[in-house]
């Protein structure tokens, strides 16, 4: 079975600064997706990058990028110029793709980010 | 529709009644999940439909829990003889493929007094 552990149950940060969220999971996979998912106050789950397992380009959309290190089991989320609309819970998720799996999403606790102005 | 619907949004129910949660997602997807999201679990897996496969159920916490998919699209997710400890928020998403970026919907509260 996988786990996803993000140790940092809160942040926060300033407007325009950077900010990096932690993940790392565990598993005997070879085949699987990354996912980081954001959740604002409104409670509907978005997303806001996703990394393939083998590719080894860290995955990158906007502001948000992965730094994916694949032997260590880690998939942290860097958010740059940080805006006050980032504010939410954000949850690392891991999908497995081998034959067999439902290809469930499973989550980390979250960790709970503020952006102050 | 132009993403995940469920209903009700909100529910407040009474320890031993039956509730029914509604899901219905973005047209043409062909899966479909459901998850629960509570303060001391986190976010769990409950039960997968793809396509006209048998669904994977492996996530239902007990027989009280049960789900349909009729025609491909419309989901039910029935609780019978509700409990407090099944108080949560019940997420439905839905995706093209199965390896395809999930889609949620906004959840339904459910909370039981």
């Amino acid at each position: 079975a996988q786990t996803v552990t993000q140790s940092q149950p809160e942040m926060s940060v300033q407007e325009a600064e950077t900010v990096t969220l932690s993940c790392t999971y565990d598993t005997s996979e070879s085949n699987y997706y990354l996912f980081w998912y954001k959740q604002p106050p409104s409670r509907q789950m978005i997303l806001v990058i996703r990394q393939e397992a083998y590719k080894q380009q860290n995955a990158t959309e906007n502001r948000f990028s992965v730094n994916f290190q694949k032997a260590a089991k880690s998939f942290s989320l860097k958010i740059s110029d940080s805006q006050l609309g980032d504010t939410a819970m954000y949850f690392c998720a891991f999908m497995s793709l081998s034959g067999g799996s439902n290809y469930k999403l499973t989550f980390g606790k979250g960790t709970l980010l503020t952006v102050n102005p | 529709g132009a993403g995940v619907s469920q209903s009700p949004s909100n529910k407040v129910t009474e320890k031993g009644k039956d509730v029914e949660l509604r899901c219905d997602p973005i047209s043409g997807h062909t899966a479909l999940y459901w998850y629960r999201q509570s303060l001391g679990q986190g976010l769990e897996f409950l039960i997968y439909f793809q396509g006209n496969s048998a669904p994977d159920k492996s996530g239902l916490p007990s027989d009280r829990f049960s789900a349909e998919r009729t025609g491909g699209s419309v989901s039910t997710l029935t609780i019978q003889r509700t409990q407090q400890e099944d108080s949560a928020v019940y997420l439905c998403a839905s995706s093209w493929q199965v390896n395809t970026e999930a889609f949620f919907g906004q959840g339904t509260r459910l909370t039981v007094v």
